[in-house]
């Protein structure tokens, strides 16, 4: 099993639509949880980070996370045709293993395109 | 501005020729990595680094040295590169233990013929 797994996509919506995507993780005692969008040929950028289990909004995108479950899900609220990009999970392992802070495992990421 | 520096971009080479791929950051940034990214992969770390002199080994260290001279700078160097290391190929930094903004570099597309 993955430590980190996605939906590798491609996720199709149209413009004007929400855009949903997941993410589950096998560690249950990670605690930070992060998404990435990538453009094709360009680095990864931070659009949210979340690390209690409810939702986090930062305008029109929503991170969700239940540790519960396991999953961390990103909803992507009318969507354009500039989020057409890959989305990736990453996860902090849980405070107290060696180097914690500074290892970030990604999943394969998820390839979202919003059609207008 | 902040940013985090890779070169070469582009790099085209043969089978043990040693390189080295630089990083550098203007950020004073304590934490340092490599990462490297292969299609249906994702990205898996090579090497970190928490600060000068304090390197350690990622998921997938073999066939990769690095070093932490200076605070700005951590090189990669494959001393004999071979083609299953063709890929792309980022460093990224950021500030102390459990910072959440990590600032990656443009990337360096490496192909082992």
């Amino acid at each position: 099993q993955k430590e980190v797994e996605q939906n590798s996509g491609p996720l199709s919506v149209p413009e004007g639509a929400i855009a949903s995507l997941n993410c589950t993780y096998s560690d249950r005692g990670s605690q930070s949880f992060f998404w990435y969008r990538q453009y094709s040929g360009k680095s990864p950028e931070l659009i949210m980070f979340i690390y209690s289990n409810g939702d986090k909004e930062d305008g029109r995108f929503t991170a969700q996370l239940n540790k519960a479950s396991q999953y961390v899900s990103l909803l992507i609220r009318d969507s354009q045709p500039s989020d057409s990009a890959t989305y990736l999970c990453a996860v902090n392992p849980p405070p107290g293993r060696k180097a914690a802070g500074n290892k970030l495992t990604f999943g394969g990421g998820t390839r979202v395109l919003v059609k207008p | 501005e902040a940013q985090v520096t890779q070169n070469p971009r582009y790099l085209i080479t043969v089978t043990g020729k040693k390189l080295t791929v630089t990083c550098s950051q203007n950020m004073n940034h304590e934490y340092m990595s490599w990462y490297r990214q292969d299609p249906g992969l994702g990205l898996r770390q090579i090497y970190y680094s928490m600060n000068v002199e304090v390197t350690d080994k990622g998921d997938v260290p073999e066939g990769y040295k690095v070093s932490r001279k200076e605070k700005r700078n951590f090189p990669l160097i494959l001393e004999s590169p071979s083609p299953n290391q063709t890929s792309l190929y980022f460093c990224a930094s950021r500030t102390g233990d459990y910072s959440y903004e990590q600032y990656f570099g443009p990337g360096t597309r490496l192909t082992v013929t």
